[in-house]
Protein backbone atom coordinates (compact mmCIF):
# COMPACT_ATOMS: atom_id res chain seq x y z
CA UNK A 1 0.00 0.00 0.00
CA UNK A 2 0.50 3.65 -0.12
CA UNK A 3 1.69 3.91 3.76
CA UNK A 4 2.09 2.37 6.80
CA UNK A 5 -1.10 0.73 7.50
CA UNK A 6 -2.90 -0.13 11.40
CA UNK A 7 -6.07 -1.97 12.10
CA UNK A 8 -8.04 -1.38 14.33
CA UNK A 9 -8.04 2.14 14.24
CA UNK A 10 -10.07 1.93 17.94
CA UNK A 11 -10.56 -1.13 20.05
CA UNK A 12 -12.14 -1.08 23.24
CA UNK A 13 -12.02 -4.20 25.33
CA UNK A 14 -12.27 -5.21 29.07
CA UNK A 15 -9.79 -5.47 31.31
CA UNK A 16 -8.46 -9.49 31.40
CA UNK A 17 -9.25 -9.51 27.75
CA UNK A 18 -6.97 -10.83 24.56
CA UNK A 19 -6.25 -7.84 21.46
CA UNK A 20 -4.27 -8.19 18.31
CA UNK A 21 -2.91 -5.13 16.84
CA UNK A 22 -2.31 -5.38 13.30
CA UNK A 23 0.65 -3.80 11.21
CA UNK A 24 1.08 -3.69 7.52
CA UNK A 25 4.41 -1.92 6.85
CA UNK A 26 5.70 0.14 3.23
CA UNK A 27 6.16 -2.49 0.51
CA UNK A 28 9.82 -3.41 0.42
CA UNK A 29 10.71 -1.58 4.12
CA UNK A 30 12.56 -4.04 6.06
CA UNK A 31 12.90 -2.27 9.14
CA UNK A 32 9.51 -2.07 11.43
CA UNK A 33 8.80 -0.38 15.02
CA UNK A 34 5.91 -0.79 17.34
CA UNK A 35 5.45 2.75 19.82
CA UNK A 36 3.23 3.30 22.28
CA UNK A 37 1.79 6.48 22.92
CA UNK A 38 0.14 7.98 26.02
CA UNK A 39 -1.93 11.82 25.95
CA UNK A 40 1.18 14.07 26.07
CA UNK A 41 3.66 12.62 25.97
CA UNK A 42 5.97 11.14 22.94
CA UNK A 43 6.42 7.43 22.03
CA UNK A 44 7.73 5.01 23.88
CA UNK A 45 9.91 2.45 22.18
CA UNK A 46 8.07 -0.92 22.07
CA UNK A 47 9.73 -3.65 19.92
CA UNK A 48 11.99 -3.31 16.67
CA UNK A 49 12.35 -5.86 13.57
CA UNK A 50 14.80 -5.66 11.34
CA UNK A 51 13.10 -8.74 9.02
CA UNK A 52 11.89 -11.57 10.78
CA UNK A 53 13.90 -11.20 14.06
CA UNK A 54 13.10 -8.98 17.22
CA UNK A 55 16.32 -6.56 16.45
CA UNK A 56 15.66 -4.79 19.82
CA UNK A 57 12.57 -6.05 22.36
CA UNK A 58 13.62 -4.46 25.68
CA UNK A 59 10.79 -1.71 25.37
CA UNK A 60 8.15 -4.47 26.03
CA UNK A 61 7.24 -3.74 29.61
CA UNK A 62 6.30 -7.06 30.63
CA UNK A 63 5.51 -10.71 29.61
CA UNK A 64 1.86 -9.54 28.59
CA UNK A 65 3.26 -8.15 25.30
CA UNK A 66 3.96 -10.03 22.43
CA UNK A 67 5.00 -8.96 18.77
CA UNK A 68 5.47 -10.95 15.65
CA UNK A 69 6.26 -10.33 12.37
CA UNK A 70 6.56 -14.39 10.82
CA UNK A 71 7.48 -13.29 7.18
CA UNK A 72 8.67 -10.01 7.34
CA UNK A 73 5.96 -7.59 6.61
CA UNK A 74 3.20 -7.76 8.26
CA UNK A 75 3.37 -7.76 12.21
CA UNK A 76 1.17 -8.08 15.08
CA UNK A 77 1.37 -6.68 18.72
CA UNK A 78 -0.42 -8.91 21.10
CA UNK A 79 -1.36 -7.75 24.67
CA UNK A 80 -2.80 -10.72 27.09
CA UNK A 81 -4.36 -10.03 30.00
CA UNK A 82 -5.27 -6.18 29.15
CA UNK A 83 -5.03 -3.74 32.00
CA UNK A 84 -6.37 -0.20 32.31
CA UNK A 85 -2.84 1.01 32.25
CA UNK A 86 -2.14 -0.36 28.68
CA UNK A 87 -4.85 2.40 27.53
CA UNK A 88 -2.57 4.22 25.20
CA UNK A 89 -2.27 4.92 21.32
CA UNK A 90 -0.19 2.07 19.79
CA UNK A 91 1.77 3.39 16.94
CA UNK A 92 3.63 1.51 13.63
CA UNK A 93 6.30 2.36 11.87
CA UNK A 94 8.53 1.42 9.27
CA UNK A 95 11.86 2.41 7.47
CA UNK A 96 13.34 1.56 4.15
CA UNK A 97 16.79 1.33 5.84
CA UNK A 98 18.53 1.71 9.39
CA UNK A 99 21.99 3.72 9.10
CA UNK A 100 22.51 7.11 8.59
CA UNK A 101 19.02 8.55 7.70
CA UNK A 102 16.18 6.24 7.13
CA UNK A 103 13.25 7.81 8.30
CA UNK A 104 10.52 6.22 9.84
CA UNK A 105 7.07 6.36 8.39
CA UNK A 106 4.14 5.89 10.93
CA UNK A 107 1.03 4.73 10.66
CA UNK A 108 -2.14 6.64 11.88
CA UNK A 109 -2.37 4.67 15.06
CA UNK A 110 -4.41 1.99 16.94
CA UNK A 111 -6.33 3.65 19.74
CA UNK A 112 -6.81 0.55 22.31
CA UNK A 113 -8.94 1.31 25.60
CA UNK A 114 -9.50 -0.73 28.52
CA UNK A 115 -12.30 -0.86 30.91
CA UNK B 1 20.25 4.75 28.40
CA UNK B 2 18.55 7.38 26.97
CA UNK B 3 17.89 10.77 27.92
CA UNK B 4 16.06 13.16 25.62
CA UNK B 5 14.85 15.96 27.05
CA UNK B 6 12.68 18.66 25.31
CA UNK B 7 10.52 21.44 26.74
CA UNK B 8 6.61 20.56 27.29
CA UNK B 9 5.20 23.58 26.24
CA UNK B 10 5.31 26.66 24.08
CA UNK B 11 3.48 29.94 22.81
CA UNK B 12 4.39 32.12 19.86
CA UNK B 13 2.39 34.44 18.01
CA UNK B 14 1.57 34.12 13.88
CA UNK B 15 4.04 35.18 11.62
CA UNK B 16 7.08 35.17 14.52
CA UNK B 17 10.10 32.87 14.97
CA UNK B 18 10.12 30.00 17.15
CA UNK B 19 12.96 27.58 18.67
CA UNK B 20 12.72 24.41 19.92
CA UNK B 21 15.64 22.91 22.10
CA UNK B 22 16.30 19.41 21.91
CA UNK B 23 19.35 17.86 24.74
CA UNK B 24 20.40 14.38 24.53
CA UNK B 25 22.12 11.74 26.32
CA UNK B 26 22.41 8.38 24.49
CA UNK B 27 24.61 5.07 24.32
CA UNK B 28 25.84 6.20 20.63
CA UNK B 29 24.81 8.81 18.30
CA UNK B 30 23.87 7.80 14.49
CA UNK B 31 21.51 11.07 13.78
CA UNK B 32 18.47 13.20 15.01
CA UNK B 33 15.39 13.56 13.60
CA UNK B 34 12.30 16.07 14.46
CA UNK B 35 9.01 15.40 13.59
CA UNK B 36 5.60 16.91 13.55
CA UNK B 37 2.52 15.44 15.22
CA UNK B 38 -1.01 17.02 14.88
CA UNK B 39 -3.10 16.03 17.68
CA UNK B 40 -5.05 12.92 16.82
CA UNK B 41 -2.72 12.04 13.87
CA UNK B 42 0.40 10.06 13.28
CA UNK B 43 3.98 12.04 12.96
CA UNK B 44 5.37 13.30 9.99
CA UNK B 45 8.97 14.05 9.43
CA UNK B 46 10.38 16.89 9.78
CA UNK B 47 14.05 16.96 9.16
CA UNK B 48 17.42 14.72 10.07
CA UNK B 49 20.43 15.91 10.88
CA UNK B 50 23.54 13.62 11.33
CA UNK B 51 26.49 16.02 10.95
CA UNK B 52 27.10 19.48 13.01
CA UNK B 53 25.51 22.44 11.39
CA UNK B 54 22.18 23.73 10.45
CA UNK B 55 19.82 21.71 7.61
CA UNK B 56 17.33 24.57 6.05
CA UNK B 57 14.03 23.43 4.27
CA UNK B 58 11.85 26.36 3.38
CA UNK B 59 10.28 27.68 6.97
CA UNK B 60 11.82 25.04 8.87
CA UNK B 61 15.48 24.98 10.15
CA UNK B 62 17.17 22.03 12.55
CA UNK B 63 20.69 22.63 14.15
CA UNK B 64 22.92 19.96 15.49
CA UNK B 65 26.15 19.78 17.65
CA UNK B 66 26.85 16.64 18.52
CA UNK B 67 29.66 17.50 21.28
CA UNK B 68 27.34 19.27 23.47
CA UNK B 69 24.40 16.94 22.69
CA UNK B 70 22.15 19.48 21.67
CA UNK B 71 19.67 20.90 18.84
CA UNK B 72 16.76 22.93 17.91
CA UNK B 73 14.11 23.20 15.43
CA UNK B 74 13.60 27.02 14.04
CA UNK B 75 10.55 27.44 12.54
CA UNK B 76 9.86 30.97 10.48
CA UNK B 77 7.41 33.04 9.61
CA UNK B 78 5.09 30.85 12.00
CA UNK B 79 1.43 30.18 10.69
CA UNK B 80 -1.56 28.62 12.58
CA UNK B 81 -1.08 25.80 11.33
CA UNK B 82 2.44 24.76 12.76
CA UNK B 83 0.19 24.55 16.13
CA UNK B 84 1.03 20.68 16.68
CA UNK B 85 3.77 18.77 18.96
CA UNK B 86 7.14 18.89 18.09
CA UNK B 87 9.12 15.20 18.65
CA UNK B 88 12.79 15.02 18.97
CA UNK B 89 14.12 11.51 18.45
CA UNK B 90 18.01 9.93 18.55
CA UNK B 91 19.08 6.86 16.46
CA UNK B 92 21.33 4.88 18.86
CA UNK B 93 24.12 2.41 16.70
CA UNK B 94 24.64 0.59 20.08
CA UNK B 95 20.78 -0.43 20.78
CA UNK B 96 20.65 -1.84 16.67
CA UNK B 97 20.20 1.77 15.45
CA UNK B 98 17.06 1.99 17.36
CA UNK B 99 15.05 4.94 16.95
CA UNK B 100 14.56 7.00 20.92
CA UNK B 101 11.95 9.91 20.85
CA UNK B 102 11.46 12.73 23.41
CA UNK B 103 8.59 13.96 25.42
CA UNK B 104 7.51 16.29 22.82
CA UNK B 105 6.97 20.16 23.11
CA UNK B 106 3.15 21.10 21.95
CA UNK B 107 3.46 24.42 20.11
CA UNK B 108 0.55 26.57 20.09
CA UNK B 109 0.76 29.72 17.66
CA UNK B 110 -1.52 32.44 18.44
CA UNK B 111 -2.97 35.33 16.48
Amino acid sequence: GAGVSQTPSNKVTEKGKYVELRCDPISGHTALYWYRQSLGQGPEFLIYFQGTGAADDSGLPNDRFFAVRPEGSVSTLKIQRTERGDSAVYLCASSYRTGAGGELFFGEGSRLTVL
Amino acid sequence: GQNIDQPTEMTATEGAIVQINCTYQTSGFNGLFWYQQHAGEAPTFLSYNVLDGLEEKGRFSSFLSRSKGYSYLLLKELQMKDSASYLCAVRDPRRANNLFFGTGTRLTVIP
